[in-house]
């Protein structure tokens, strides 16, 4: 089955500071990712849609300065939480799909981000 | 009208018993319909989805009711076992909308044993 990847599954960092989460598809090649946030006993909040050499598209709410996507490669994609606060605190995980928007998307198994 | 609600937001079951999930949509767009499980500190897992095409589907336990024109759909978990505890989330996609998945608001199941 596929696989997605993401790295690191905890990270605990400064208040100011930024952090980098990686989403790497490992047996496929990922046309776009989507980036979601969950916080505590609640669903998944879809942040942002990542097509492969493209910008990324931001849902409505979510500061793209704040959170930067790249997705440079076709097995690589990384959201970076700028300048964290204590309210950036969350469960961050990614999603990947090979080819059209009638497939299959699959999971990583999330980042605990913890802001200091 | 892109919302997909769930309930119950809690369930108990006793082991061997059935689970029922329940979740509602709005959006006519929508074709397909998959139900995700996730354990504590996981990303979700898929565990079994539905096209519209059709009004059940089953796989091994588990198994969709679809009711396209009351635009509801459910997961009944079978003999439900204690290693069954998780949180399920139903979700639905439409074509028109990059692909990207609506989710339901998440049902915590607890098996007892």
């Amino acid at each position: 089955g596929a696989v997605v990847s993401q790295h690191p599954s905890r990270v605990i960092c400064k208040s100011g500071t930024s952090v980098k989460i990686e989403c790497r598809s490992l047996d496929f090649q990922a046309t776009t990712m989507f980036w979601y946030r969950q916080f505590p006993k609640k669903s998944l909040m879809l942040m942002a849609t990542s097509n492969e050499g493209s910008k990324a598209t931001y849902e409505q709410g979510v500061e793209k300065d704040k959170f930067l996507i790249n997705h440079a490669s076709l097995t690589l994609s990384t959201l970076t939480v700028t300048s964290a606060h204590p309210e950036d605190s969350s469960f961050y995980i990614c999603s990947a799909r090979q080819g059209t928007m009638n497939t299959e998307a699959f999971f990583g198994q999330g980042t605990r981000l913890t802001v200091v | 009208q892109q919302q997909v609600k769930q309930s119950p937001q809690s369930l108990i079951v006793q082991k061997g018993g059935i689970s029922i999930i329940n979740c509602a949509y709005e959006n006519t767009a929508f074709d397909y319909f998959p139900w995700y499980q996730q354990f504590p500190g996981k990303g979700p897992a898929l565990l079994i989805a539905i096209r519209p095409d059709v009004s059940e589907k089953k796989e091994g336990r588990f198994t969709i009711s679809f009711n396209k024109s009351a635009k509801q759909f459910s997961l009944h978990i079978m003999d439900s076992q204690p290693g069954d505890s998780a949180t399920y989330f139903c979700a639905a996609r439409g074509s028109g909308n990059t692909g990207k998945l609506i989710f339901g608001q998440g049902t915590t199941l607890q098996v007892k044993p």
